[in-house]
């Protein structure tokens, strides 16, 4: 099946600081890849989400690149801000069903 | 987007009870998902549940133990039964968007549980 890396666990940055979190995937055939935020307390939000077809997306200071060469996407955070901070999670489309990563946990400092 | 409610959020449990989970969406989807996410880890998901059939279990996951109801197109049920402490836990029910967004899913604020 799908198995699916993210990297890193932790991330802490200064609050103005650009965060970035990458995923691998194993299977080439996937070809939705979302990202998701959890709050502490709620479930995940879907932030941002790229497919296949397309190289990079962005969301105001959210943004997506996606190699899948190299079987590998990354979620990009510029600007951070202390309301960034969360868990995230990358996504991969295995058959049917998402696969999520192990999750990094953002911490943005005033 | 679909506005998904879970019930209960959060509650404590005995050892060896059972315990029923509810999902409410607001419009009417085809399939609906439960994950499990256990302390600081992932999302796990745990089977899906199409209307008018059987659940669909993932590897691991049994209905014996977690059994699912899917009576219309708005509402599921997800029991967990004869709990341990290993099943403390969060569930969450997800859904995913209308026409045009496969794969995108939606969830719930997630239901809570430990047990002791």
């Amino acid at each position: 099946g799908e198995n699916v890396e993210q990297h890193p666990s932790t991330l802490s940055v200064q609050e103005g600081d650009s965060a970035v979190i990458k995923c691998t995937y194993s299977d080439s055939a996937s070809n939705y890849f979302p990202w998701y935020k959890q709050e502490l307390g709620k479930g995940p939000q879907l932030i941002i989400d790229i497919r296949s077809n397309v190289g990079e997306k962005k969301d105001q200071r959210i943004a997506v690149t996606l190699n899948k060469t190299a079987k590998h996407f990354s979620l990009h955070i510029t600007e951070t801000q202390p309301e960034d901070s969360a868990v995230y999670f990358c996504a991969v489309t295995g058959f049917q069903k998402l696969v999520f990563g192990t999750g990094t946990r953002l911490l943005v400092s005033p | 987007s679909a506005v998904i409610s879970q019930k209960p959020s959060r509650d404590i449990c005995q050892r060896g009870t059972s315990l029923t989970i509810q999902c409410q969406v607001d419009s009417q989807v085809t399939m609906m998902f439960w994950y499990r996410q256990q302390p600081g880890q992932s999302l796990t998901l745990i089977a899906t549940a199409n209307q008018g059939s059987e659940a669909t279990y993932e590897s691991g996951f049994v209905i014996d133990k977690f059994p699912i109801s899917r009576p219309n197109l708005t509402f599921s049920t997800l029991t967990v039964s004869n709990m341990s402490p290993e099943d403390s836990s969060i569930y969450l029910c997800s859904v995913e968007g209308g026409q045009g967004t496969t794969g995108e899913l939606f969830f719930g604020e997630g239901s809570r549980l430990t047990v002791l």
